[in-house]
């Protein structure tokens, strides 16, 4: 059976520190990968999607990056953390067809 | 206007009651939609799936989809207060670029013993 990983569940970090959260998925081949980031009251907020190794696509301008180093793992990063990067981040998977997203987790990020 | 409309609740309501979520979206060319539930600091879970118009039952949950007037539904039945989380609708396109699904903002349902 598929299973997805993220680390870590928590997380605190001073502003201007770097950051990397990973996710990575079991039990499956070339899946759809995405990175969500929930804010209150605001939903779900796609940042980064990737269809295969070294395909990123951004949702929006930030200050977040991704990359995808291998077919199963996907990294988000920041060279420096703005306050407002706090949030709890998602990773998710699809397979073919639409079937809907698996998700990991979450991280909760606090930056200070 | 939002390609997607959840109202955020809160919802609470007794044990053993009804309950009734619902999004309403703009975009016609949505076909498949979803409801996650998402349990405080977790991570959203896929709860129900269905494909174009119609009603899908699963246990106590009812997933309905009115393509006509753009209106999906979700009814919990003989609620818990296990079943206290929010609710997230979603849903996408056919074909085409079908890796992004469209979330709603979430309904936070609360279940009172």
């Amino acid at each position: 059976s598929q299973t997805i990983h993220q680390w870590p569940a928590t997380l605190v970090q001073p502003v201007g520190s770097p950051l990397s959260l990973e996710c990575t998925v079991e039990g499956t081949s070339n899946p759809n990968l995405y990175w969500y980031r929930q804010a209150a009251g605001r939903g779900l907020q796609l940042l980064f999607y990737s269809v295969g190794i070294g395909q990123i696509s951004s949702e929006v301008p930030q200050n977040l990056s991704a990359s995808r180093p291998q077919d199963r793992q996907f990294i988000l990063s920041s060279k420096k953390l703005l306050l407002s990067d706090s949030g709890f981040y998602l990773c998710a998977w699809s397979g073919t067809g639409n079937y809907g997203y698996t998700f990991g987790s979450g991280t909760r990020l606090t930056v200070v | 206007q939002k390609e997607v409309e959840q109202d955020p609740g809160p919802l609470s309501v007794p044990e053993g009651a009804i309950v009734s979520l619902n999004c309403t979206y703009s975009n016609s060319a949505f076909q498949y939609f979803m409801w996650y539930r998402q349990y405080s600091r977790k991570g959203p879970e896929l709860l129900m799936y269905t494909y174009s118009s119609g009603n899908k039952e699963d246990g106590r949950f009812t997933a309905q989809v009115d393509k006509s007037s753009k209106y999906i539904s979700l009814f919990i039945r003989d609620s818990q207060p296990s079943d206290s989380a929010t609710y997230l609708c979603a849903m996408t396109r056919s074909g085409g670029s079908n890796y992004k699904l469209t979330f709603g903002k979430g309904t936070l349902l609360t279940v009172n013993p």
